[in-house]
């Protein structure tokens, strides 16, 4: 069965303080791996897809990269308004379409 | 304009009662989806459809049902509300091709006393 772990489920971090998000899967024929950014009462907001292990993309502060096992959303010199909820989903051969979620992180970052 | 567009916003109803939320799309994508997001449990997927014939039930379709009336319009309704369906429910399309990302409107907070 897909499966989608996201750790840890909470992240504090004082402004600058870079740290990594991580997402372990474990899915039949990898075809997507997503990050979402997800503030409070809104719509998660597309982050990133990745599609092979090696892959990187980078954003402003963030940067996702993937293995074969996992994807690390890493957040360099963190800004308050980075605070959110960072969600991960795979989409693999076998989900017809569907998106398989992780329980999220979140972030907050002090000033 | 948001491309993903769900109405009501904010909704209180009682129980028994029946309710629909509606989504429209202006990305031109095919692929529709409905999930509930619930505290400590993540998104969970209610329906989804891949064309207006094509509809397809989640993980947790039970007591919802849903309406797929053009490519740009997907209706969630439950038809007699209880308690537990309280919850933030959201819509989301994506391209056919596989491997694409899905794209959220901001949601639905649906609250049945």
């Amino acid at each position: 069965e897909d499966q989608v772990t996201q750790s840890p489920e909470a992240l504090r971090l004082q402004e600058g303080e870079s740290s990594s998000l991580n997402c372990s899967y474990t899915v039949s024929g990898l075809r997507g791996l997503f990050w979402y950014r997800q503030d409070p009462g809104k719509g998660p907001e597309f982050l990133f897809t990745l599609y092979s292990a090696g892959e990187e993309k980078e954003k402003e502060r963030l940067k996702a990269t993937l293995t074969k096992k996992e994807s690390f959303l890493h957040i360099t010199a963190p800004k308050p308004e980075d605070s959110a909820t960072y969600l991960c989903a795979v989409y693999g051969s076998s989900n017809t379409g569907k998106l398989i979620f992780g329980q999220g992180t979140t972030l907050q970052v002090k000033p | 304009d948001a491309d993903v567009t769900q109405t009501p916003r904010n909704r209180i109803t009682k129980t028994g009662k029946r309710i629909m939320l509606e989504c429209s799309q202006t990305k031109g994508h095919d692929r529709m989806y409905w999930y509930r997001q619930d505290p400590g449990l993540g998104l969970r997927l209610i329906y989804y459809s891949f064309d207006v014939k094509d509809i397809n039930k989640g993980e947790i379709s039970d007591g919802y049902s849903v309406s797929r009336q053009a490519q740009a319009k997907f209706s969630l309704s439950l038809e007699s509300a209880i308690p537990n369906q309280t919850a933030l429910y959201f819509c989301a399309t994506s391209d056919s091709t596989g491997g694409k990302p899905q794209h959220f409107g901001d949601g639905t907070r649906l609250s049945i006393l």
